[in-house]
């Protein structure tokens, strides 16, 4: 199975704030990878597919990048409603594997 | 509007059975997999196994074959799934999700969760 790991586990921050987390997988997943936030009671949201593609809805101060084997999700002004635990997703083959979480929590 | 309603909370005993229903609406239900993903207490999310409503095909998680089995009826729009001899480390929050299907495969939605507890 492919290992996704994330980084960091979890994140202080305020709002305004620049915020970046990386996903690093155990081998090459071209470009298969998604991201989604999760808030505590609630199901998890898609923000970005295919690694850059932002899902229809979600704000543009999301965006996701990278190939290969290295992923970023920035949020470019960090928001009230953004402090959440947030997962990248590999889809390049089954089984599917989600990263352990980042937890943005507010400073 | 997409919908995926999913049945209420359940407390089991270890060793007994536990079904997980997932009623789908807003869209051709034979069109899309269903996968079920879970979340232990205080743990991330884990991939549990997909299903095909139009071929039943399934595909699960290598940890739990043998003990989950995952169903659909195309006439209730609703999938299920099964997870036998259960165990404590079972205890989760059991989502499902439709996947987009394709090259660009990712879940765009998810039912609201149904908590499995496994406690004696």
């Amino acid at each position: 199975d492919i290992q996704m790991t994330q980084s960091p586990s979890s994140l202080s921050a305020s709002v305004g704030d620049r915020v970046t987390i990386t996903c690093r997988a155990s081998q090459s997943i071209s470009r298969y990878l998604n991201w989604y936030q999760h808030k505590p009671g609630k199901a998890p949201k898609v923000l970005i597919y295919v690694a850059s593609s932002l899902q229809s809805g979600v704000p543009s101060r999301f965006s996701g990048s990278g190939s290969g084997t290295d992923f970023t999700l920035t949020i470019s002004s960090l928001q009230p409603e953004d402090f959440a635990t947030y997962y990248c997703q590999q889809t390049y083959s089954t089984p599917t594997t989600f990263g352990g979480g980042t937890k943005v929590e507010i400073e | 509007q997409v919908q995926l309603v999913q049945s209420g909370p359940e407390v089991k005993k270890p060793g007994a059975s536990v079904e997980v229903s997932c009623r789908a609406s807003g869209y051709t239900f034979t069109n899309y997999r269903i996968h079920w993903v879970r979340q232990a207490p205080g743990q991330g999310l884990e991939w549990v196994g997909w299903i095909s409503p139009n071929r039943d095909n399934t595909n699960y998680a290598q940890k739990l074959q043998g003990r989950v089995t995952m169903t659909t009826d195309t006439s209730t729009t609703t999938a299920y799934m099964e997870l036998t001899g259960l165990r404590s480390d079972d205890t989760a929050v059991y989502y499902c999700a439709r996947e987009t299907g394709g090259a660009m495969a990712y879940f765009d939605y998810w039912g609201q969760g149904a908590l499995v507890t496994v406690s004696s």
